[in-house]
């Protein structure tokens, strides 16, 4: 069973301050990383993805690839009040072109 | 302007019905999916097709069925065997390319209820 995991939270953070969001997963041929945001009682939104070892910058967020520890992050950096959310870490892993979804932690940033 | 819809937005369900959930996308997709998410816990995978006529079973495809007769259109029946359907159901699409996994689109989710 192919696994990925993440840290539930919530996380507090505030604003202004850089959050960090882990995740690990199972599956070694991975080779595409997600990284969701999703608003209580609304649908997930596609925010960064990476393919590559190392960071990828767009905005205020940054991801963060290791494959050979199989971990990626992501930090929101300058955090908002409006980035309190829930984000989901989908690395893309099933055989028929599947994302595999963690849990998701919860982020909370105080004004 | 491009997306995903899906109907309704709510949905209630009396013991013993089966429902049927819209899900209609205009973005050229190949892939479609539905995934189901219960309060607190991440997405779950219910069925997913990458072409017209083909669909697979994805994690927890009991008590569901789909149809794709059409590219545009993956509408999932909520039957009776399905015991504890309350839940938010997603679909999804993608551009299924040669690298194997591409970002999925997600439309705007259907809250069933069972009564």
């Amino acid at each position: 069973q192919k696994e990925v995991e993440q840290n539930s939270g919530p996380l507090s953070v505030p604003e202004g301050a850089i959050a960090s969001l882990n995740c690990t997963y199972s599956d070694r041929g991975s080779q595409s990383f997600f990284w969701y945001r999703q608003y209580s009682g609304k649908s997930p939104e596609l925010i960064m993805f990476i393919y590559s070892n190392g960071d990828k910058e767009d905005g205020r967020f940054t991801a963060q690839l290791n494959k050979a520890s199989q971990y990626v992050s992501l930090l929101i950096r300058d955090s908002q009040p409006s980035d309190s959310a829930t984000y989901l870490c989908a690395p893309g892993g099933g055989s028929q072109g599947n994302l595999i979804f963690g849990k998701g932690t919860k982020l909370s940033v105080k004004p | 302007d491009g997306g995903i819809t899906q109907s309704p937005k709510y949905l209630f369900r009396k013991e013993g019905q089966n429902v049927t959930l819209s899900c209609e996308q205009n973005l050229n997709h190949d892939a479609m999916y539905w995934y189901r998410q219960d309060p607190g816990q991440g997405l779950r995978l219910i069925y997913y097709s990458q072409i017209v006529n083909d669909f697979q079973k994805g994690d927890i495809a009991e008590g569901y069925s789909v149809s794709r007769e059409k590219k545009e259109s993956f509408p999932l029946t909520v039957t009776s065997a399905q015991k504890n359907p309350t839940a938010f159901y997603l679909c999804a699409s993608s551009d299924f390319g040669t690298s194997g996994s591409d970002e999925q689109f997600f439309g705007p989710g259907t809250r069933l209820t069972v009564l």
